[in-house]
């Protein structure tokens, strides 16, 4: 049983660009949030997306964006890239919305 | 302002030994306390988790015990070993309103053979 799976591992990308990151949930899940954690700190809640649809949004501004598919995968998106927008993308994935995540390995963005 | 608050950053204990690692929170509509256990390069991974109605959870070697009234709850390692060595996230979250984590500063662990 694949859990959660994201892609690329590693990526960098110059200031002003922009990235995608892409996440498969835990076969099984249908909710999947975005955290981002910088080097030394906490994850941090970007946004959740259940039924196709943003939930919930943590304090991100509006360049980061995200899309969630029929088959429960999602899509970050993040715009007009800072350097401050180097970190570990961590996708998660749950059931229904409440409750246990389950964490992939992240995404290592570097924006330099 | 910091929803949960965690300490020690880091901590060193000998093969054996007892680890302990706190955390405090804020908001006492919180109804959900979830550690996680994260080593580098991967993502973290649920370690043991507590409710409010609950002081204290036991799970193999590793126990939260939780005092609603002081706000905070604490992760005890029983006989750590050192592949404990990792980075532990304490974490607060409402259950009915969805999977928005609030997560600690992070405790770097390491425990000495």
């Amino acid at each position: 049983d694949a859990g959660v799976t994201q892609s690329p591992t590693h990526l960098i990308k110059t200031r002003g660009q922009q990235v995608t990151l892409r996440c498969s949930p835990k076969s099984g899940h249908d909710t999947v949030s975005w955290y981002q954690q910088a080097l030394g700190q906490g994850p941090q809640f970007i946004f959740q997306y259940y039924e196709e649809e943003e939930r919930q949004r943590g304090n991100f501004p509006d360049r980061f964006s995200g899309h969630q598919f029929p088959n429960y995968s999602s899509e970050l998106n993040v715009n007009a890239l800072l350097l401050g927008d180097s970190a570990l993308y961590l996708c998660a994935s749950g059931v229904g919305g409440p409750g246990e995540l389950f964490f992939g390995e992240g995404s290592r963005l570097t924006v330099l | 302002q910091q929803q949960v608050k965690q300490s020690p950053q880091s901590l060193i204990v000998q093969k054996g030994g007892i680890s302990i690692i706190n955390c405090a929170y804020e908001n006492t509509a919180f109804d959900y306390f979830p550690w996680y256990q994260q080593f580098p390069g991967k993502g973290p991974a649920l370690l043991i988790a507590i409710r409010p109605d609950v002081s204290e959870k036991k799970e193999g070697r590793f126990t939260i015990s939780f005092n609603k009234s002081a706000k905070q709850f604490s992760l005890h390692i029983m006989d750590s070993q050192p592949g404990d060595s990792a980075t532990y996230f304490c974490a607060a979250s409402f259950l009915n309103t969805g999977n928005q984590f609030y997560f600690g500063t992070g405790t770097s662990l390491t425990v000495i053979p």
